[in-house]
């Protein structure tokens, strides 16, 4: 089984869509989560934090459900612009080093 | 503004050669690592640095070098043991032992083998 695990999609959704990627993991030990994001050919770039309590940007929402191990991320009101591909990270502390692990990726196409 | 500059954009290299990437930041960060992403997949660590004078492999460190002699600047060199070096390599860079920081990413290099 896989440390951080996505499904790779892709979902395509209509502009104007709700669409939910959920990323699972397998240390329950880790301690932090992020959402990145990732377009065509070009590097990731940290799309948001994800917080225990829940955390909302604009028509992103993000989740981390401890006890079932996965983070979630929602996008609403999908724009073409959210055509990507969405990385999540998982973090834990391992002997004084950041061990992070990033998922493979779920890709969004948004359609017109 | 701070950031991390990865060069070249692209490079080519012949069999049996050794090529050296560079990254540079200025972000005052001192922890600097290199990944490697190939089509369609997640990002898997080559070789990771929390302090100058020290880096540790990652997880597919074979045939790769790495040195960190300044705070700014963590060079990888490809060399010709590495079998399959035609990928996308990212350098990024964190505060320190900080859980809580995600990272930054330099715009990357495509390597390809000719």
């Amino acid at each position: 089984r896989k440390e951080v695990e996505q499904d790779p999609g892709p979902f395509n959704v209509p502009e104007g869509a709700t669409v939910a990627f959920n990323c699972t993991y397998s240390n329950s030990a880790s301690q932090s989560f992020f959402w990145y994001r990732q377009d065509c050919r070009k590097e990731p770039k940290l799309l948001m934090s994800v917080y225990s309590s829940g955390n909302e940007d604009g028509r992103f929402t993000a989740q981390l459900n401890r006890a079932s191990q996965y983070i979630s991320l929602l996008i609403r009101d999908s724009k073409l612009s959210d055509s990507a591909t969405y990385l999540c990270v998982v973090i834990a502390m391992d002997m004084g080093r950041r061990a992070l692990t990033f998922g493979s990726g779920t890709r969004l196409q948004v359609q017109p | 503004d701070g950031g991390i500059t990865q060069s070249p954009k692209y490079l080519f290299r012949k069999e049996g050669q050794n090529v050296t990437l560079s990254c540079e930041q200025n972000l005052n960060h001192d922890a600097m690592y290199w990944y490697r992403q190939d089509p369609g997949q997640g990002l898997r660590l080559i070789y990771y640095s929390q302090i100058v004078n020290d880096f540790q492999k990652g997880d597919i460190a074979e045939g790769y070098s790495v040195s960190r002699e300044k705070k700014e600047s963590f060079p990888l060199t490809v060399t010709s043991a590495q079998k399959n070096p035609t990928a996308f390599y990212l350098c990024a860079s964190s505060v320190s032992g900080q859980v809580n920081y995600g990272y930054t990413f330099g715009s990357g290099t495509r390597l390809t083998v000719v």
